[in-house]
This record gives C-alpha cells, structure tokens and sequence, in this order.
C-alpha cells in the first residue's frame, strides 16, 4: 500500500528557506506516472496547493508563490523534496505532500493519497 | 486565476438528514476537474469526488457530485455520524485552487 510521509525541521527563522522531503514507500516515484504535489495548510485554514513535480523533473508551481518555490525529486531515493525561501509568519502551516489518483496526471490535479502532514513554524 | 466560492459556510444538521453544499467558480472549470475533501480535525483531507462526479475508491455511495461549468454540488443523502466534518472544493482544471471550506456540523 503507497504511503507518502513528510519530515523536515518544524521550526524556521524568517528570511531562511523551508525545506520538507517526502519520501514514498510501498511503490516507486519513477515507475508511475503521475506528479506528486505539495500543498499546505496553515493553521485554522483553508488548503493551498504548492506545486507537483513529476519524476522526470517536470514542475508545476502555484503562480503566487512560484518565485520562492524549487520542488525536485530524487528517484533514488523515493523522495521528492520542497524548497520555499525567504519565509515569513505567514509560511506557517501543516505541509502536506500527495499523489493523484490512479489514473491520468497532468501536473493539475486532485490529490487521493496523503501524508499525514508535518507542521512548520516560522519564528525567530 | 478561479476563485471557488463555497457556501454555506456552516451547515448545522442532524445525523440521517440530508446535506447540500454548493461550490460556485468564477469562471467555467474545464472539463469538469471539480474534485471534493473531506476533512477532520489533525487529519489530513480525504478525497471524495473527483471529475465532477465520480468516486473516489472507498467512497460510501451517500456522497455524490454533480454539476459543471461555474456550479457544483456535493450532496450525502444521509447523514452518518462520522459525516461531520469540514468538506473543501477543489478545481484542477488550471492552477489548483481550493475553495475555503463548508464546516458540516450536529445541529
């Protein structure tokens, strides 16, 4: 069964760079097609999708935060991984990665399996 | 970009009686890339309709999903005591945006 889960420091100091990896076991990133997305939550929130990323390296990022995001992905190691720079109060959030489900992916999609979500802060 | 308007935002129901969220976008979704989540508190959304109208795997089939264009609906016929939760929209058609929540609650 395709389990993702996220790890990462759950504290930031403003300015610095978040970075999260989700690592995918029971299935492997490369021998499917789908993209894997980043969305988040901050807390008492709504969802905001961040981005996807497929295992060729191909990205779709959210326009508003496009010019802080990298998302990569590291098929070697069943991961893919979530930079966000120069952070503020307002990056705190329950981060979550997830995959479509099965069937078509174009990199916009619905999201049917889930990590359980990691919080960051972002604090001095 | 689509902004996805939900409403009502709380919906204050017994169990066993009918629920009717609404999710209207500001300009058409293609394709009908209109999904449904379920979510609870410290958990992570579940995915309960995705194209409009179709299932997600596992789904009980009380939950159902019409529409299309600029008006979607997610209805569960009956409601059960673990139906109470906050349910989000989700366009996918372009850049995904969610819409910002309908909290189901026990009236």
């Amino acid at each position: 069964q395709l389990q993702l889960q996220e790890s990462g420091p759950g504290l930031v100091k403003p300015s610095e760079t978040l970075s999260l990896t989700c690592t995918v076991s029971g299935g492997s990133i490369s021998s499917s097609s789908y993209y894997w997305g980043w969305i988040r939550q901050p807390p008492g929130k709504g969802l905001e999708w961040i981005g996807s990323i497929y295992y060729s390296g191909s990205t779709y990022y959210n326009p508003s935060l496009k010019s802080r995001v990298t998302i990569s992905v590291d098929t070697s190691k069943n991961q893919f991984s979530l930079k966000l720079s120069s952070v503020t109060a307002a990056d705190t959030a329950v981060y979550y990665c997830a995959r479509p489900p099965s069937g078509y992916s174009s990199g916009y999609d619905a999201f049917d399996i889930w990590g359980q979500g990691t919080m960051v802060t972002v604090s001095s | 970009e689509i902004v996805l308007t939900q409403s009502p935002g709380t919906l204050s129901l017994s169990p066993g009686e009918r629920a009717t969220l609404s999710c209207r976008a500001s300009q058409s979704v293609s394709s009908s890339y209109l999904a449904w989540y379920q979510q609870k508190p410290g958990q992570a959304p579940r995915l309960l309709i995705y194209g409009a109208s179709s299932r997600a795997t596992g789904i009980p089939d009380r939950f159902s999903g019409s529409g299309s264009g600029t008006d979607f609906t997610l209805t569960i016929s009956r409601l059960e005591p673990e139906d109470f939760a906050v349910y989000y929209c989700q366009q996918y058609g372009s850049s995904p945006g969610f819409g910002q929540g309908t909290k189901v609650e026990i009236k």
